[in-house]
């Protein structure tokens, strides 16, 4: 069936540090990508988002990219902080109703 | 503007009660999404619905029923609590199907 591999399952990384989560997903149809940001006790948060026509977003100090030929795609974190300590999650969609979340990376981030 | 609001944020129940959770949205959209969320299993639709009136199974609806009366409205029932429906429950919404999500903050189920 469907269903999107994340890794790793956790992360740990220096304050400033660099941070890539990766994704790979199995229904070549799925067209969008977003990925959640969800603090301890708190709802997930939509962070950024790509759909399949575009190779790179950005906004700030995150990006995802795509390659859909590999069928992955992955969230880069720069300059890490603090507060960017949290479980992300990505999903993919093709259009139906279904998201089919990975099942999240817990991000430590070291000061 | 509210966004996604989820009723109760708590609540126990004894195996065998019945409760409702509400779920209320103020943004107009038209996708609503129940997920329940597990330790180490991320998020599982277990209802949805694309409209005021529909709804639909997800992955794991077993044990629950939904309800859309209103378009701001999304209702998720059990019937009978168990104990595996120990959960934190999440709403969503969406303004189309290829979109992102709105979550609301999620209710905390123990069932003992």
């Amino acid at each position: 069936g469907e269903n999107v591999e994340q890794h790793p399952s956790t992360l740990s990384v220096q304050e400033g540090d660099s941070a890539v989560i990766k994704c790979t997903y199995s229904d070549s149809a799925s067209n969008y990508f977003p990925w959640y940001k969800q603090e301890l006790g708190k709802r997930p948060q939509l962070i950024i988002d790509i759909r399949s026509n575009v190779g790179e977003k950005k906004d700030q100090r995150i990006a995802v990219t795509l390659n859909k030929t590999a069928k992955h795609f992955s969230l880069h974190i720069t300059e890490t902080q603090p507060e960017d300590s949290a479980v992300y999650f990505c999903a993919a969609t093709s259009g139906t109703y279904k998201y089919i979340f990975g099942t999240g990376t817990r991000l430590k981030v070291l000061a | 503007n509210a966004g996604v609001t989820q009723t109760p944020k708590f609540r126990v129940l004894k195996t065998g009660q019945s409760m409702t959770l509400l779920c209320a949205q103020d943004m107009n959209h038209e996708y609503m999404y129940w997920y329940r969320q597990d330790p180490g299993m991320g998020l599982r639709l277990i209802h949805y619905s694309v409209g005021e009136g529909t709804t639909a199974k997800g992955e794991v609806p077993d044990g629950y029923n939904v309800s859309r009366l209103k378009k701001q409205n999304f209702l998720l029932g059990l019937e009978s609590a168990a104990p595996s429906q120990t959960s934190v429950y999440f709403c969503a919404s969406s303004k189309d199907r290829v979109y992102g999500y709105t979550f609301g903050s999620g209710t905390r189920l123990t069932v003992v």
